[in-house]
């Protein structure tokens, strides 16, 4: 069974461009989750999708973050435009069902605004 | 406000002693809690978790971890350290309620020959 995969795995963009980064999650997985972790700090939460609706996503930071997942399978998280602070090291990962207290992690996506 | 705290940021010790890594959370509840580890280049990788029950729990690779309720910590160990275990351990916690992990801010951990 293929794991949770995230696409670039680095990403090295000027400030004021855009970026999209994609996450595929195990299949089956209803929730997908987005983390971030900047430089130094702890690894934060983003947004929650429960198939393709948004659970909560009372951690994206801002409206230059757009996350989707349509068809409930990917999702895709959109930074646009990208700002030096947006650099750091995003996660995704998914689980079945609320319930399941295990969620499994991609590789991460390190994102570096130049 | 539910938080985990790594004490130590980072931390060194030579191949074949033993290991052990702070984490303290803060709860109105008992969570459920994670050590998870990131190797170089590899995604977070699930060591062990802690729901209910026995307060001793074994994890992959050889680490366990405690549940101390009157500490409010959920320590790691390895009674000796391989040089593969050179990595980044990230406590966390769940909370059932917001459906989030909270991370700690992670510890380093270098093994010296």
């Amino acid at each position: 069974e293929a794991g949770v995969t995230q696409f670039p795995s680095h990403s090295v963009i000027e400030k004021g461009q855009t970026v999209t980064l994609r996450c595929d999650p195990i299949s089956g997985h209803d929730n997908l989750y987005w983390y971030r972790r900047v430089m130094g700090k702890e690894i934060k939460f983003l947004l929650h999708f429960v198939k393709e609706s948004k659970q909560d996503e009372s951690g994206m930071p801002n409206n230059r973050f757009l996350a989707e997942r349509t068809g409930g399978t990917y999702s895709t998280l959109k930074v646009q435009p990208a700002e030096l602070e947006d650099s750091g090291v995003y996660f995704c990962a998914s689980s079945q069902d609320r319930s399941s207290t295990e969620a499994f992690f991609g590789q991460g996506t390190r994102l570096t605004v130049v | 406000a539910q938080s985990v705290t790594q004490p130590d940021i980072h931390i060194t010790v030579s191949e074949g002693a033993s290991l052990e890594l702070r984490c303290n959370y803060s709860y109105g509840a008992t969570p459920y809690l994670f050590w998870y580890v990131q190797s170089p280049g590899q995604g977070l990788q699930l060591l062990l978790k802690y729901f209910s029950g026995d307060t001793l729990v074994q994890g992959i690779k050889g680490f366990e971890a405690e549940f101390k309720r009157s500490q409010s910590s959920f320590n790691l160990r390895k009674p000796s350290v391989h040089w593969s275990d050179a990595a980044e351990y990230f406590c966390a916690a769940f909370s059932s309620n917001t459906g989030k992990l909270i991370f700690g801010q992670g510890t380093t951990l270098q093994v010296k020959p």
